[in-house]
């Protein structure tokens, strides 16, 4: 049982550059997160989804976007990277029926923009 | 006004002591508060939640709710070296019932020998 799965780990970008961090989680969850964290600071949500098909904004949503086509994927799209979002990007997810408020989260992405 | 604050820390308390770590919020909606420790360079997990007013205990771990005041902590008895990590306050945004969560700043916790 893997868990909440997210690639790359680590990833360096040039300004301007998009990329896609991947999340998969196989626990059959039906919501799914994506948080960034800056250095000393906690968690922002940017986007969440309550199932597939189903998304929504979260806090700090700019410059981003996702798609969740299944129960286990949700990816998160970063658009014309700026420095602004070098960060540490988790993933997480979490059921339906459970303890509200409990994430299960994913290592984590390490992302640079210079 | 920050939804939810975390103003201790860096917290630097020596092994067997009871660290103290605390919580405002300023939501009086808020119905749960949820803490998470995360040690550094890995990812958050969830170590106590709390609904009601007054203390929750698991094992070392007492939560602690104050709905008249918006306070919440968390009490760390016989403190050890393993605990020393960064623990997070989280509060459900907008009161919803699921993982839309708003998460304080964080303290710093270091436990010394």
């Amino acid at each position: 049982n893997a868990g909440v799965t997210q690639t790359p780990k680590f990833r360096i970008l040039k300004i301007g550059q998009s990329m896609t961090l991947q999340c998969t989680q196989d626990m059959n969850h039906n919501y799914m997160y994506w948080y960034r964290q800056d250095p000393g600071m906690g968690l922002k949500l940017i986007y969440y989804s309550v199932g597939a098909g189903i998304t929504d904004k979260g806090e700090v949503p700019n410059g981003y976007n996702v798609s969740r086509s299944t129960t286990e994927d949700f990816p998160l799209r970063l658009e014309l990277a700026a420095p602004s979002q070098t960060s540490v990007y988790f993933c997480a997810s979490s059921p339906r029926q459970g303890r509200a408020g409990e994430l299960f989260f994913g290592e984590g992405s390490r992302l640079t923009v210079l | 006004q920050k939804e939810v604050e975390q103003n201790s820390g860096p917290l630097s308390v020596p092994e067997g002591a009871i660290a103290s770590l605390n919580c405002t919020y300023s939501d009086r909606g808020s119905q749960s508060f949820f803490w998470y420790r995360q040690y550094s360079g890995k990812s958050p997990e969830l170590i106590m939640f709390i609904y009601s007013n007054g203390d929750k205990e698991d094992g070392r771990f007492t939560a602690q709710l104050n709905k008249a005041s918006q306070y919440v902590s968390l009490l760390i008895r016989d403190s050890q070296p393993s605990d020393s990590a960064t623990y997070l306050c989280a509060a459900p945004a907008g009161g919803t019932s699921y993982g839309k969560l708003t998460f304080g700043q964080g303290t710093i916790l270091t436990v010394h020998p």
